[in-house]
């Protein structure tokens, strides 16, 4: 069974810049989220979908960032326009729709300068 | 305070001795508790999860569970230098998962 997989592994874009970051969860899983972990600080949430609808947002930092999930398959993360505060790691995780456990992708590292 | 907190390290722990991880989180109505292990650059990867109190026992890891103190620990028997990676303690209630900042763990050959 194939894991969960992002793309791209790393990006380096400008301020003012937009960057588009893909994930394919794992197949049949239902639960999508997407995570940040900023330099020295925890992974923290950003949101949840079930399927392609989104069940939480709470974690989302501003409107400059807009995720979607189209036909309850991969997600895109993006965002538009960077800051340098955007920099940091941005990991995916899928779940079955009933299970708590969580499966992480190797993660997108957003640089931007 | 933070809402999952762990001891940053860096443990250092000679290998074959028992290495003791621990965590503690403020939100009660937590119901699962996940430690992952992360190496450097790669993907959190999911090693235990447990939902009730007590312990739990996988090959050579044992989570153990308190909710009335509020206290998750991760035990590595027969610590190899493989073992060697960041452990991250993560809660969770409606779904998401808070984490913790993680604890580095050396294992000494």
């Amino acid at each position: 069974e194939a894991g969960v997989t992002q793309f791209p592994s790393h990006s380096v874009i400008e301020k003012g810049q937009t960057v588009t970051l893909r994930c394919d969860p794992i197949s049949g899983h239902d639960n999508l989220y997407w995570y940040r972990r900023v330099m020295g600080k925890e992974i923290k949430f950003l949101l949840h979908f079930v399927k392609e609808s989104k069940q939480d947002e709470s974690g989302m930092p501003n409107n400059r960032f807009l995720a979607e999930r189209t036909g309850g398959t991969y997600s895109t993360l993006k965002v538009q326009p960077a800051e340098l505060e955007d920099s940091g790691v941005y990991f995916c995780a899928s779940s079955h729709f009933s299970g708590y456990e969580q499966y992480f992708g190797p993660g997108t590292r957003l640089t931007v300068t | 305070q933070k809402e999952v907190e762990q001891n940053s390290g860096p443990l250092s722990v000679p290998e074959g001795a028992i290495a003791s991880l621990n965590c503690t989180y403020s939100d009660r109505g937590s119901q699962s508790f996940f430690w992952y292990r992360q190496y450097s650059g790669k993907s959190p990867e999911l090693i235990m999860s447990i939902y009730s109190n007590g312990d739990k026992e996988d090959g050579r890891f044992t989570a153990q569970l308190n909710k009335a103190s509020q206290y998750v620990s991760l035990l590595i028997r027969d610590s190899q230098p493989s073992d060697s990676a960041t452990y991250l303690c993560a809660v969770g209630g409606a779904q998401k998962l808070v984490f913790g900042q993680g604890t580095r763990l050396t294992i000494n050959p």
